[in-house]
């Protein structure tokens, strides 16, 4: 079975500083890989994903992921963080079910920004 | 475009009586997915159904949880006799049958069993 493990339950950055958030998966054949945001009162927002080709992935609002095989690693970065990032952020890796994919998540890590 | 929609918000209940929460999902989609979310952890899959058929159901759905989507639009998810442990968040997420199927989820509804 697979599963994702995130070792920061919490991460301080100032504002205007760099971010990588760490995610490790364990899933035997080739993983779907996502990042996931949830803000307080807000539902889970999807910044990026992985599915095959470039191991650098883009996303939304200024983030990036790298895809690391030989390290079972897909963390997230953004280079310069801004208040509004502040919110809980969740790695998932998926598996095919019935033609759809059922995403296992990690158990997330919150992001606080200091000004 | 509305967004996922859930109903209610925040549900208050004693242990030992049931609930029912609702799940709109986005009008053009086909899947609609149930998750449960404790505090701490990051959501984890209970069910999903494409049109009204229910399509997979995880372990952690006991047999006091049931699920429908009767018309293919809407959901329902039903917990009898609520125990303490059942308290979480319920996020419910929608999909389209296109192309990558990118789940979009809704704020959620927190049970707090006393």
């Amino acid at each position: 079975a697979q599963s994702v493990t995130q070792p920061d339950i919490h991460i301080t950055v100032s504002e205007g500083a760099s971010l990588e958030l760490r995610c490790n998966y364990s899933y035997g054949a080739t993983p779907y890989l996502f990042w996931y945001v949830q803000s307080p009162g807000q539902g889970l927002q999807l910044l990026l994903k992985y599915f095959s080709g470039d191991t650098l992935v883009q996303g939304i609002k200024g983030f990036e992921a790298e895809f690391k095989r030989s390290q079972s690693s897909f963390n997230l970065r953004k280079p310069s963080v801004h208040w509004s990032d502040a919110a809980e952020y969740f790695c998932a890796v998926a598996t095919p079910s019935g033609g759809s994919y059922i995403p296992t998540f990690g158990r997330g890590t919150s992001l606080i920004v200091h000004p | 475009d509305t967004g996922v929609s859930q109903d209610p918000r925040h549900k208050i209940t004693k242990r030992g009586q049931n609930v029912t929460f609702r799940c709109d999902p986005i009008s053009e989609h086909n899947r609609l997915y149930w998750y449960r979310q404790t505090l701490g952890q990051g959501p984890e899959f209970l069910t999903y159904f494409q049109n009204e058929a229910q399509l997979e159901k995880s372990r952690l759905l006991s047999d006091r949880f049931s699920a429908e989507r009767p018309k293919g639009s809407f959901s329902t998810l039903e917990i009898q006799r609520t125990e303490q442990g059942d308290s979480a968040m319920y996020l419910c997420a929608s999909s389209s049958l296109a192309g990558y199927n990118e789940q979009f989820f809704g704020p959620g509804t927190r049970l707090t069993v006393l």
